[in-house]
């Protein structure tokens, strides 16, 4: 099956820094890349997602890559606000799946 | 409000009693999905459904059980067979049961097993 590895486990960022999630998966034929935002002790939430004919994908302060040939895809937030303090997790689907992939988790503080 | 409940946010149980944890959606999506959620581990999949009447096992599957009589609804079991069934437990929706379209998620059950 799909195996999905997420980096770093946890990151700080100055408020109005950057910051930068990279995720890499290992079946090629996965098509669909979800990324999702959980705050405490709630479920997680879609903030973006891309998919495999697509290289990048932005809305607003956050911004998606997909490097298919290397396969591994970046979850870029700009300009961080305390707000943006979550966990952060990524996933991938195979085209002939049925299922999600998840990576373990980024937890993400900005510090005002 | 359309979304996906679940109930109750906190359970506690003993030891070697069976749990019945309650996922309800007004989305109208075929498929549902149940997650465990352990620090440091991500999300993994204990068993999916793509359509009612129908479920498979995901990669945790033992020591639980689930069924699917209706469309809304996808109550998730846990059995005294589950070793460590203390957890953060999380169902899903999608509108598609192909897995190429968004999850939503419900706010979740914290489970304490003692």
């Amino acid at each position: 099956g799909e195996n999905v590895e997420q980096h770093p486990s946890t990151l700080s960022v100055q408020e109005g820094d950057s910051a930068v999630i990279k995720c890499t998966y290992s079946d090629s034929a996965s098509n669909y890349f979800p990324w999702y935002k959980q705050e405490l002790g709630k479920g997680p939430q879609l903030i973006i997602d891309i998919r495999s004919n697509v290289g990048e994908k932005k809305d607003q302060r956050i911004a998606v890559t997909l490097n298919k040939t290397a396969k591994h895809f970046s979850l870029h937030i700009t300009e961080t606000q305390p707000e943006d303090s979550a966990v952060y997790f990524c996933a991938a689907t195979p085209f002939t799946g049925n299922q999600f992939y998840f990576g373990t988790g980024t937890s993400l503080t900005v510090i005002p | 409000d359309g979304g996906i409940t679940q109930s109750p946010k906190y359970l506690f149980r003993k030891e070697g009693q069976n749990v019945t944890l309650s996922c309800e959606q007004n989305l109208n999506h075929d498929a549902m999905y149940w997650y465990r959620q352990d620090p440091g581990q991500g999300l993994r999949l204990i068993y999916y459904s793509q359509i009612v009447n129908d479920f498979q096992k995901g990669d945790i599957a033992e020591g639980y059980s689930v069924s699917r009589e209706k469309k809304e609804s996808f109550p998730l079991t846990v059995t005294s067979a589950q070793k460590n069934p203390t957890a953060f437990y999380l169902c899903a929706s999608s509108i598609d049961p192909g897995g190429e379209y968004e999850q939503y998620f419900g706010p979740g059950t914290r489970l304490t097993v003692t």
